[in-house]
């Protein structure tokens, strides 16, 4: 079984539609990512969190809300999906007591608004 | 602001035909920089970090290597399994403990 999973792996919506993407994790990590990848720009931090308490913007936050129901879970809602919001998504983790950002990643959603 | 471009987008290699991948970056002070793979349809897996110029990492036909304005992958003699792209990223000692990633290197390595 996966350390990071995301469900679901694809999703297609429509324009002005609420979707939530789930992460789950099974490493014991405190700390949990949303980043999204969109071809030519790399890797953009969406929101990330370090505890359970602790939810943070990232460079690119509008459009998106976070939840994190426990330590092994963290959803990216968005709340009306716009076209330019078609990307894949990434969850990822880290371990806070280690002394670098090692991230461990899911497999991706891949999602696409209409 | 924190900025890594990564060189070349792509790359093609005949099956043994060594070669590197540039990273370039500014930072405000570099806490690590980081090397990661990405094969299609999959996560972004980790490589190696690298903390000060000089530092070498290796493993299997990887090596990086660090500077203090870029960071190089060499690839020696490459097998099609390395083909993926690479993902080069910096952590900054300042800020809020963000990395920032280079667009990558999409690697293919031809039989």
């Amino acid at each position: 079984d996966a350390d990071v999973t995301q469900t679901p792996r694809n999703r297609i919506t429509k324009t002005g539609k609420r979707i939530m993407l789930e992460c789950s994790q099974t490493k014991g990590h405190d700390r949990m990512y949303w980043y999204r990848q969109d071809p030519g720009l790399g890797l953009r931090l969406i929101y990330y969190s370090f505890d359970v308490k602790d939810i943070n913007k990232g460079e690119i936050s509008d459009g998106y809300s976070v939840s994190r129901q426990a330590q092994a879970k963290f959803s990216l809602s968005l709340e009306s999906a716009i076209p330019n919001q078609t990307a894949l998504y990434f969850c990822a983790t880290s371990d806070s007591h280690g002394a670098n950002e090692k991230l461990f990643f899911g497999s991706g959603t891949q999602l696409s608004v209409l | 602001e924190d900025q890594v471009t990564q060189s070349p987008e792509a790359l093609r290699l005949q099956e043994g035909e060594s070669s590197s991948l540039n990273c370039s970056y500014t930072v405000s002070g570099l806490r690590g920089l980081f090397w990661y793979r990405q094969d299609p349809g999959k996560g972004p897996e980790f490589l190696f970090t690298l903390y000060s110029a000089g530092e070498e990492k290796e493993k299997e036909r990887l090596k990086a290597t660090l500077t203090k304005k870029e960071s190089f992958l060499h690839i020696t003699a490459p097998k099609p399994e390395d083909s993926a792209t690479y993902l080069c990223a910096v952590l900054s000692n300042f800020g809020n403990e963000k990395l920032t990633f280079g667009t990558g290197t999409r690697l293919t390595i031809i039989p």
